[in-house]
């Protein structure tokens, strides 16, 4: 599996836009960047996907880089409820499964 | 609509006891995945199902861990002479036909050995 790199652990102030990064630097032509939340005794839940350009949903923003060797998963206003882990994953369409890391701790603070 | 479920919502059993665990996938869905999570750690693939096809059984940590789909909805999870390395929560997903990177998860199974 194509591995990524993501810090452990990041704090945002409530209310206040959050860019947590992604490193992917042997990220294949096929393969897309997904990535996923989970929230304190859930299971993950899908936040968004990409492959080249960038992508904007509900929930999210992803910023993918023009090598696409990085990516950054934007939260335009933190909230309590969006403190979560956050796996950055990469993986086609068709894989089998998908390969999560330990991700990144986000912390929001009130 | 009704997400994925999954059942017992926790487990207590006794090392080497057998268990089985319940997953009921998002109505349509035609894939299905197990994980497991141990504490504080990441999620580790255990098997696939896609419609009628031969399971993907390549995440299996050893022969005392199987399961099985019946009739493309529901699938069993089963642990045989569990040991306390069993100990986590197993999660279940399941996909739309093609949609592999939008996985819904259920709540999972928190599994004790003691």
């Amino acid at each position: 599996d194509a591995k990524t790199t993501q810090p452990n652990s990041m704090e945002s102030n409530e209310e206040e836009p959050v860019h947590l990064p992604c490193n992917h630097s042997t990220i294949s032509g096929t393969d897309y960047i997904h990535w996923y939340r989970q929230l304190p005794s859930q299971g993950p839940e899908y936040v968004i996907h990409g492959l080249t350009s960038n992508v904007n949903n509900r929930m999210a923003s992803l910023a993918i880089a023009e090598d696409r060797k990085s990516s950054t998963l934007i939260l335009h206003r933190a909230t309590l409820r969006d403190a979560a882990v956050y796996y950055c994953i990469l993986g086609g369409t068709g894989a089998n499964n998908l390969f999560f890391g330990t991700g990144t701790r986000l912390t929001v603070i009130p | 609509g009704a997400g994925v479920s999954q059942s017992p919502s926790n487990k207590v059993t006794e090392k080497g006891k057998d268990v089985e665990l319940r997953c009921d996938p998002i109505s349509g869905h035609t894939a299905l995945y197990w994980y497991r999570q141990s504490l504080g750690q990441g999620l580790e693939f255990l098997i696939y199902f896609q419609g009628n096809s031969a399971p993907d059984k390549s995440g299996l940590p050893s022969d005392r861990f199987s399961a099985e789909r019946t009739g493309g909805s529901v699938s069993t999870l089963t642990i045989q002479r569990t040991q306390q390395e069993d100990s986590a929560v197993y999660l279940c997903a399941s996909s739309a036909a093609g949609n592999s990177y939008e996985q819904y998860f259920g709540p999972g199974t928190r599994l004790t050995v003691t």
